[in-house]
């Protein structure tokens, strides 16, 4: 079966770095996403991206997190300078709209 | 506003009982239907999807849920709980290839 495949599955990075995390999605999919997790908490929404750009967007994605799909298979999450409290999993997501989502393992970012 | 509701944070079942998880859902028209299980540490697993169709849906492990629209609700169910059916479960939402809302999660424990 397809999977959605995320790179690396555990960061650790000093406050204040820039880290990207990396996903292939389903080669066919047209949506992606990005959805974190807070150690113990529910799984939220971040971003959205459909033909190349950001079709939505949560009050979490602010101005220090950015999205690309730098060719046709990566989509990627950057965070351009960390802090301690986007320590949590992130998930990345592709679907197809008859399909349904697909969503990858995970990577726990740590920032110490 | 778009909302999934689990109104159980915690259940504890014996192995070998009957298992039933409840979600609400509020959407606008009737939303794609998910439950997803979590182990500790781990991603995503789907168990199951509603998009249209038979009301009762069949997922892996021997899960099933039932979609009622006239109670907003698409419960999880089990007819016998094994110990490794012990996770964290979390019903989730979509209007399509929109993002997906998850609800808080219920965590399962099972005792012997």
């Amino acid at each position: 079966e397809p999977e959605v495949t995320q790179t690396p599955s555990h960061q650790v990075t000093q406050m204040g770095q820039e880290v990207i995390l990396r996903c292939v999605p389903i080669s066919n999919h047209l949506y992606f996403y990005w959805y974190r997790q807070i150690l113990g908490q529910k799984v939220e929404f971040l971003v959205s991206f459909y033909n190349n750009e950001i079709s939505e967007k949560s009050e979490i994605f602010d101005d220090q997190f950015s999205v690309e799909r730098p060719d046709g298979s990566n989509f990627t999450l950057k965070i351009r300078s960390t802090k301690l409290e986007d320590s949590a999993m992130y998930f990345c997501a592709s679907s197809e709209l008859s399909y349904g989502y697909t969503f990858g393992s995970g990577t726990r970012l740590t920032v110490v | 506003a778009q909302s999934v509701t689990q109104p159980d944070i915690h259940i504890t079942v014996s192995e070998g009982a009957s298992l039933e998880l409840r979600c609400n859902y509020s959407y606008g028209a009737t939303p794609y239907l998910f439950w997803y299980v979590q182990s500790p540490g781990q991603g995503l697993q789907l168990l199951l999807k509603y998009f249209s169709g038979d009301t009762l849906v069949q997922g892996i492990k021997g899960f099933e849920a039932e979609f009622k629209r006239s109670q907003s609700s698409f419960n999880l169910r089990k007819p016998s709980v094994h110990w490794s059916d012990a996770a964290e479960y979390f019903c989730a939402a979509s209007g399509g290839y929109q993002k997906v809302t998850f609800g808080i999660g219920t965590k399962l424990q099972v005792i012997p």
